[in-house]
């Protein structure tokens, strides 16, 4: 079943600006996962953060995650055109431990 | 080393016929995956395989779906008598356990199945 919920559905910016993207999940997890997705196809993975982290950060990505909200968010800062995909969050239910369970994605869109 | 890898990339079947989709994990991942993801959707989880352990069919969407792992590596999924609604792209992840805890699922390119 999708338990993590996107926010936005789309979000369309100008290169340079940052991007944030917001997931919301609804039972207990033991990591969330973001992956990228360029045209439908595979599904690279960007970061992961366990439930007893708050944030971390990869290059100009930014992840936090607040389990007492059940919540993350993904910021891209100075973002590319090369940013432009869509954009999973993915739960580690903390009953399975293994299944994620994926949202519907945001789709950015980056324009020069 | 090399990523996960699938074949085909694409294929093109007529309702009614069976088809066989191949993933090739990550050398020593323990952990295989299969998801669905249908035009403009999420990923649908469909089975898992961990070790030698049974597979938890949990998410396979009827009975028409199965799916082998030989020898803890290589894993196909076979859907039988195809239906159009089984068009989607079939995306096959490896990940490995350590520390008690599973790491980060790598994904393979998917396969996209048409079935008309």
């Amino acid at each position: 079943s999708q338990q993590g919920e996107e926010d936005p559905q789309a979000l369309s910016i100008q290169e340079g600006e940052n991007a944030t993207m917001n997931c919301s999940y609804k039972t207990s997890i033991n990591n969330l996962q973001w992956y990228r997705q360029n045209s439908g196809r595979g599904l690279v993975h960007l970061i992961l953060i366990r439930s007893n982290e708050r944030e971390k950060h990869s290059g100009r990505l930014r992840v936090t995650l607040d389990t007492s909200k059940k919540s993350s968010s993904l910021l891209i800062t100075a973002s590319r055109a090369a940013d432009t995909a869509s954009y999973f969050c993915a739960t580690d239910p903390a009953n399975s431990g293994y299944a994620l369970n994926f949202g519907k994605g945001t789709s950015l869109l980056v324009t020069p | 080393g090399a990523g996960v890898s699938q074949s085909p990339s694409n294929k093109v079947t007529e309702k009614g016929k069976d088809v066989e989709l191949r993933c090739d994990p990550i050398s020593g991942h323990t952990a295989l995956y299969w998801y669905r993801q249908s035009l403009g959707q999420g990923l649908e989880f469909l089975i898992y395989f961990q070790g030698n352990s049974a597979p938890d069919k949990s998410g396979l969407p009827s009975d028409r779906f199965s799916a082998e792992r030989t020898g803890g590596s290589v894993s196909t999924l076979t859907i039988q008598r195809t239906q159009q609604e089984d068009s989607a792209v079939y995306l096959c992840a490896s990940s490995s356990f350590s520390g008690g805890a599973y790491n980060e699922q790598f994904f393979g390119p998917g396969t996209r199945l048409t079935v008309l």
